[in-house]
């Protein structure tokens, strides 16, 4: 199946700063999506991205599906961005016939 | 509209009993995933119904199944429970399959 690998495994960064987390997938495919796992377990759904940018608020995210790759951006980072972030995706070949595979994630720190 | 819900929010058991969790998608999804988190496996796939059916299956022992009803609510079992079934369980939908999903709570199972 499809293997996701994120890095940085964990990131500290000092509040009003910008920080770019990277998501690696070894296949074509049809769902990506990047999530924010708050401290009580529960993902929240931050992009649904297989191609293409798309922009929230003060977070952006590409995808180069070519190129297998996604990016998360953060601009101004504020303590409330502090947590793991997780990318999955979907395998494109043999009609999605997977769920999402999770990478490891991001372990995002912000300081005040 | 109503997000994903699942019950119980936490479950404590001793080893060798079984386990039903529920998860109720949200209005008009018809497909549900189930998820297990660990600490050292991360999170991954165990599951995805569609339509009453079971469509996929992750790398997990028969003593995992589910099912899925005609109002698109799930349920997964777990039998003869052992100290590594404690995880975190995850349940998501989508409106199709392969779409955009979106997941509850958890539940969150601790196996004495």
């Amino acid at each position: 199946g499809i293997q996701v690998e994120q890095s940085p495994p964990d990131l500290i960064l000092q509040e009003g700063a910008n920080s770019t987390l990277r998501c690696n997938f070894s296949d074509s495919v049809n769902n990506l999506q990047w999530f924010h796992q708050n401290p009580w377990g529960q993902l929240i759904n931050l992009f649904y991205i297989p191609s293409g940018t798309k922009q929230n608020g003060r977070l952006s995210a590409t995808t180069v599906a070519t190129e297998r790759y996604s990016l998360l951006y953060i601009s101004s980072s504020q303590t409330t961005d502090s947590g793991v972030y997780f990318c999955a995706a979907r395998g494109g070949s043999g009609g999605g016939a997977d769920g999402l595979t999770f990478g490891k994630g991001t372990h995002l720190i912000i300081q005040p | 509209k109503a997000g994903v819900t699942q019950t119980p929010r936490y479950l404590i058991k001793t080893r060798g009993q079984q386990v039903t969790l529920s998860c109720s998608p949200i209005s008009g999804h018809r497909s549900v995933s189930w998820y297990q988190q660990t600490p050292g496996q991360g999170l991954q796939f165990l599951f995805e119904y569609f339509s009453e059916t079971q469509r996929n299956k992750g790398n997990f022992p028969g003593r995992f199944s589910g099912r899925q009803f005609s109002n698109s609510r799930s349920e997964m079992n777990v039998s003869t429970l052992e100290l590594g079934d404690s995880a975190l369980y995850l349940c998501a939908s989508s409106l199709i399959r392969g779409g955009e999903q979106y997941f509850g709570p958890g539940t969150r199972l601790t196996v004495t």
